[in-house]
């Protein structure tokens, strides 16, 4: 069972729009959330992360909104680059040392 | 640079031969993960160690086992390699905030290991 779902495989953004990568969980335990870039052929790094007691978290060109009440988050990037192509994971901590991923959706910008 | 390094990158062995993959860290993190990731998976957490103390997963296979002789590094042993196993095996460290039980810190990745069983 799921607990932390990203729905969309796959999005494709033109460069300088704004790319919505969203997240949805179902464990109401979950109060800190985070979402991680990965290139290919290397690990996970951290991008942002945002506590439930906040529903907003901004860091540069990248956005994170958490609506608590719908169980979902989304990770706004604007103005997107073609640096930014990427598989994305969004990850959730029950309050604990342990990290619940979801299975990523794979961004592209194109030029 | 502090930095979560794994060795081998990639990794070939045959069905049923055991193998081992490695981990180090320079963050001087009480916590070390070793994940498993399949195309288009989450990352499966498999078993984390908090200090020494080993944490398993309910539904790691017993043919995954590990190994942290220090805080520097952590091991990862597949003892009957099968095709269902090849996968990227990925370490991470995070340092864990509070008295014990605490919240994560955020966790830091290494660039994997990519296993192919033949």
């Amino acid at each position: 069972d799921q607990q932390v779902k990203q729905n969309s495989p796959s999005l494709s953004v033109q460069e300088g729009r704004i790319s919505i990568l969203n997240c949805d969980y179902t464990n109401s335990m979950f109060d800190y959330f985070l979402w991680y870039k990965k290139y290919p052929a290397e690990g996970p790094t951290f991008l942002i992360s945002i506590s439930s007691i906040k529903d907003k978290n901004e860091d540069g060109r990248f956005t994170v909104f958490l609506n608590k009440s719908a169980k979902h988050l989304s990770l706004h990037i604007v103005p997107s680059q073609p640096g930014d192509s990427a598989v994305y994971f969004c990850a959730a901590s029950p309050g604990s040392e342990k990290l619940v991923f979801g299975k990523g959706t794979k961004l592209t910008v194109n030029p | 640079d502090a930095m979560v390094i794994q060795n081998p990158r990639y990794q070939v062995t045959q069905f049923g031969k055991p193998v081992t993959l490695s981990c180090s860290q320079t963050l001087n993190h009480n916590v070390m993960y070793w994940y498993q990731q399949k195309s288009s998976q989450a990352p499966k957490l498999l078993f984390h160690y908090y200090d020494k103390d080993f944490n398993n997963e309910a539904d790691t296979p017993d043919n995954f086992q590990s190994r942290r002789p220090n805080t520097s590094f952590c091991f990862l042993d597949i003892r009957s390699p099968g095709l269902g196993d090849a996968a990227m095996y990925l370490c991470a460290t995070s340092r864990v905030l509070g008295v014990a039980g605490g919240r994560t810190d955020t966790q830091y990745f290494g660039p994997g290991t990519r296993l192919t069983v033949l």
